[in-house]
């Protein structure tokens, strides 16, 4: 059974910095896109980032560009995001998601990051 | 970037309803669309790969159609179980992922 399980959510205050790590099990990790997506309360679905089996490809959103880093640890199946400068329009519910031919196939069940003062 | 626009963003229907919502593009995207399904507190769901395939262990009662601009999703016999919110996803440019803003099924 394919699991996605999300830590590392909290209450942060503006200007301050979180990780966020994906455990993932049940399927070959190290052959899929990994990706993050958030959804900020009462609001839809938006993508975040991006990161290819091999790490050689990665993608964020311009939302997010030069304040996030998406990486992956193929050995220990594990994918992470570095958040850093959170503002408050950060916060949201951060999806570990897992990407096959165009669509995300598997979600966690989400950690929920809160940007306040 | 593509725009994903759904309508509509709610609708209200009864059990035993046939329901339809639209997913416009703002460009091409040949059929690269996934529909999913989101109920309150929890994560989405695949409903709809490739603007028609069924995802496995989804009811036949979920279908989806369309191609180039215009895709829809349509629930035959609406069920207790599907009034959630319905999200379209564009994957023909990436990046970004874009998703439609929803569309709410309620009683």
């Amino acid at each position: 059974e394919v699991q996605l399980v999300e830590s590392g959510g909290g209450l942060v205050k503006p200007g301050g910095s979180l990780r966020l790590s994906c455990a993932a099990s049940g399927f070959t990790f190290s052959s899929y896109s990994m990706n993050w997506v958030r959804q900020a309360p009462g609001k839809g679905l938006e993508w975040v980032s991006s990161i290819s089996s091999s790490s050689s490809y990665i993608y964020y959103a311009d939302s997010v560009k030069g304040r996030f880093t998406i990486s992956r640890d193929n050995a220990k199946n594990s994918l992470y995001l570095q958040m850093n400068s959170l503002r408050a329009e950060d916060t949201a519910v951060y999806y570990c998601a897992r990407k096959i031919m165009g669509a995300i196939d598997y979600w966690g069940q989400g950690t929920l990051v809160t940007v306040s003062s | 970037d593509i725009q994903m626009t759904q309508s509509p963003s709610s609708v209200s229907a009864s059990v035993g309803d046939r329901v339809t919502i639209t997913c416009r593009a703002s460009q091409g995207i040949s059929s690269w669309l996934a529909w999913y399904q989101q109920k309150p507190g929890k994560a989405p769901k695949l409903l709809i790969y490739a603007a028609s395939s069924l995802q496995s262990g989804v009811p036949s009662r979920f279908s989806g159609s369309g191609s180039g601009t215009d895709f829809t999703l349509t629930i035959s016999s609406l069920q207790p179980e599907d009034f959630a919110t319905y999200y379209c996803q564009q994957a023909n440019s990436f990046p970004p992922l874009t998703f439609g803003g929803g569309t709410k099924v309620e009683i």
